[in-house]
């Protein structure tokens, strides 16, 4: 059962302009969720987290929501660089706050920024 | 600092054989967790090792065991094999196991396991 749903394999968007990711989760009990890059070649590497007591955690460019009453979250880059191009895994732990435990994985969304 | 390194690259495994894979976590390191990501599909948690012992375990058969050193390095291994054993084998290390959202799971590039 995949408890980390990640709808849309594919997103394209041109350059300067925002990359709005979607996440969908079933599972109430997740706490703290992630959003990882992978590179092709290349191992998962971690971009921004949010916990599940707050609605929204910003990182330069890149900026978590977390809609807990419709277990949904996004992840908006803005603005959107051709080197974005990559998989996005969203995350999700319900490991009691922590992030190091076992991680549950959306299927991804392979993002392509295009100048 | 050497990130995550996991060995070999690629393997092409025939069904029923057996299979090693391997992994040292990041310098200053002590946890290791491994995953599947099977074609089009997230990585999937396998198991994670803490101080030479199993920690937590998800929803894999026995066929897939593990084993870290006291050096923390880590292998899986897979004995069976089966076709749908073929995916990419992630490796993933951290300090500890209780840490908060200035800490996080580094990854390694992975294992390409072909089984035929």
């Amino acid at each position: 059962d995949q408890q980390v749903k990640q709808n849309s394999p594919s997103l394209s968007v041109q350059e300067g302009r925002i990359s709005i990711l979607n996440c969908d989760y079933t599972n109430s009990m997740f706490d703290y969720f992630l959003w990882y890059k992978k590179y092709p070649a290349e191992g998962p590497t971690f971009l921004i987290s949010i916990s599940s007591i707050k609605d929204k955690n910003e990182d330069g460019r890149f900026t978590v929501f977390l809609n807990k009453s419709a277990k949904h979250l996004s992840l908006h880059i803005v603005p959107s660089q051709p080197g974005d191009s990559a998989v996005y895994f969203c995350a999700a732990s319900a490991d009691r706050g922590s992030t190091l435990g076992r991680l549950y994985f959306g299927r991804g969304t392979q993002l392509t920024v295009w100048p | 600092d050497a990130g995550v390194t996991q060995s070999p690259t690629h393997l092409i495994k025939t069904r029923g054989q057996q299979v090693t894979l391997r992994c040292s976590p990041k310098s200053g390191h002590d946890t290791v967790s491994w995953y599947q990501q099977a074609l089009g599909q997230g990585p999937q948690f396998i198991f994670q090792y803490y101080e030479e012992e199993e920690r937590q375990r998800g929803n894999f058969p026995d066929r897939f065991s593990g084993h870290q050193f006291p050096n923390y390095s880590s292998e899986l291994n897979v004995n069976a094999l089966l076709l749908g054993d073929s995916a990419l084998y992630l490796c993933a290390s951290s300090f500890g196991t209780s840490g908060w959202d200035t800490d996080t799971q580094y990854f390694g590039p992975g294992t390409r396991l072909t089984v035929l």
